[in-house]
């Protein structure tokens, strides 16, 4: 069984389209976090939720909305694509108390996003 | 905001060659990870280190942290074509509730 999955694995669409990315948990984890990770693999941290709360927001364009239904799901919602929203987004999880950071994080296989 | 650097950011070894990647922290660091990414592939826990100048060995590699627990050190013994890919160093500021903050990366090819 896939610890942290995502769907899709791959996304190719055009600039202004609205898309979403899903994201499930199976490790009983608190804690789950959105990553964009861009062609020179940095890895930066867009978004934390700690059972269904959200206690990261990183400097992200309002076009990024998570949301979280349960606290084994973080979906992120991106409107009116832009080409430069193209890289790996991954979703990961950890088990702590309100994210306190710290506790190994689990990551999803990724979802790669080409904006056309 | 913390800051964690890594260099080099690429690294290409012959087979055989040792490595080691560094990692810096801009503040004092409550504990620190390591992460190894395999190309096209997703981040993967590899240790954690907590203690200042603790140092922990997994087979070829070996992972250390500073004593003044601002930097941490990866070095891998005799490479080998597996061990290609991308590691991060990923820590947390003492007193902070925030989440890790990863290292930029260092991206390494092993040529066989």
């Amino acid at each position: 069984d896939t610890a942290v999955s995502q769907t899709p694995k791959y996304l190719v669409t055009q600039m202004g389209n609205d898309k979403s990315i899903k994201c499930e948990q199976n490790l009983g984890h608190d804690t789950m976090y959105w990553y964009k990770q861009d062609s020179k693999k940095f890895l930066k941290i867009m978004f934390s939720y700690n059972n269904k709360e959200l206690i990261i927001n990183e400097t992200v364009p309002n076009r990024f909305s998570p949301k979280s239904p349960d606290k084994a799901h973080l979906n992120l919602h991106i409107n009116s694509l832009e080409l430069g929203d193209s890289a790996v987004y991954f979703c990961a999880s950890s088990q702590g108390l309100r994210g306190q950071g710290g506790e190994t994080q689990y990551f999803g296989p990724g979802t790669r996003l080409l904006v056309l | 905001g913390q800051q964690v650097m890594q260099i080099p950011q690429y690294q290409h070894v012959q087979e055989g060659e040792d490595f080691t990647t560094y990692c810096n922290s801009s503040t004092t660091l409550s504990n620190i990870q390591w992460y190894k990414q395999r190309p096209g592939g997703h981040p993967v826990f590899l240790i954690q280190l907590v203690k200042s100048g603790e140092v922990k060995k997994q087979k070829r590699l070996t992972f250390q942290f500073g004593e003044a627990k601002k930097n941490s050190s990866l070095h891998i013994t005799a490479t080998q074509t597996t061990d290609v890919g991308t590691y991060f160093c990923a820590g947390r500021r003492i007193g902070s509730a925030r989440q890790l903050t990863f290292g930029s990366g260092t991206q390494l090819t092993v040529l066989p």
